[in-house]
């Protein structure tokens, strides 16, 4: 069965600190993509990852994957408010380019 | 504005009744994709096309929805009898399709929320 497995669900964040969030994969993929979506709202491309070992950076995230393990890993740096949202990974595992897999999606939440 | 637009953004009706949603994809697409998400999950595919062709459908899109692409531009869904359990955010997705090095990101719409009485 393809799954696309998220940890943690949910996240409490304190500000300013650095966290992790993973992204787990069932089969093999070398296409993963990472959304945000806000509460009531449709979602946004963050980042698209297309190799083992691909590294992507914008603002106070990295992505990376490696595809090897079937995971990829958002990294968070110094969190702030602003990046309270809900986080997806999605993976194309159709082998033809199409639909993508999406996990549950992990809940971000900042904290003063 | 040049995105993925969809209508209409809500639509409540009763079970029994037919509905019909629209998208708009990003005009240089040609792939465009139905993906379903319920609350506290991630969108689940339901059908793409490449222009006008229905590619692939997924089994969860049971006999009573039909989705349309006829000039391979904007596409409908419908969804006929209508259920309790059909509410849902519905998403309309569109891409390039295969751009080799450059992947296939989807860029999705603000979705029509149904909700079935």
């Amino acid at each position: 069965e393809l799954k696309v497995e998220q940890n943690p669900l949910f996240l409490s964040m304190q500000e300013g600190k650095n966290y992790t969030i993973y992204c787990n994969y069932s089969t093999t993929s070398d296409r993963l993509y990472w959304y945000r979506q806000d509460p009531g709202k449709s979602l946004e491309s963050l980042f698209v990852l297309l190799s083992n070992g691909a590294v992507k950076q914008e603002g106070r995230l990295m992505a990376s994957l490696d595809t090897k393990a079937r995971l990829s890993t958002l990294h968070i740096t110094a969190a702030v408010h602003d990046l309270s949202a809900t986080y997806f990974c999605a993976v194309d595992m159709s082998g033809a380019n199409s639909k993508l897999t999406f996990g549950k999606g992990i809940t971000l939440s900042v904290r003063p | 504005d040049t995105g993925v637009s969809q209508n209409p953004r809500h639509k409540i009706t009763k079970r029994g009744q037919n509905v019909t949603f629209r998208c708009d994809p990003i005009s240089e697409h040609n792939r465009l994709y139905w993906y379903r998400q319920t609350l506290g999950q991630g969108p689940e595919f339901l059908t793409y096309f490449q222009n006008e062709a229905q590619l692939e459908k997924s089994r969860l899109l049971s006999d009573r929805f039909s989705a349309e692409r006829p000039k391979g531009s904007f596409s409908t869904l419908e969804i006929q009898r209508t259920e309790q359990g059909d509410s849902a955010m519905y998403l309309c997705a569109s891409s390039f399709g295969d751009r080799g090095l450059i992947g296939n990101e989807q860029f999705f719409g603000p979705g029509t929320r149904l909700t079935v009485l």
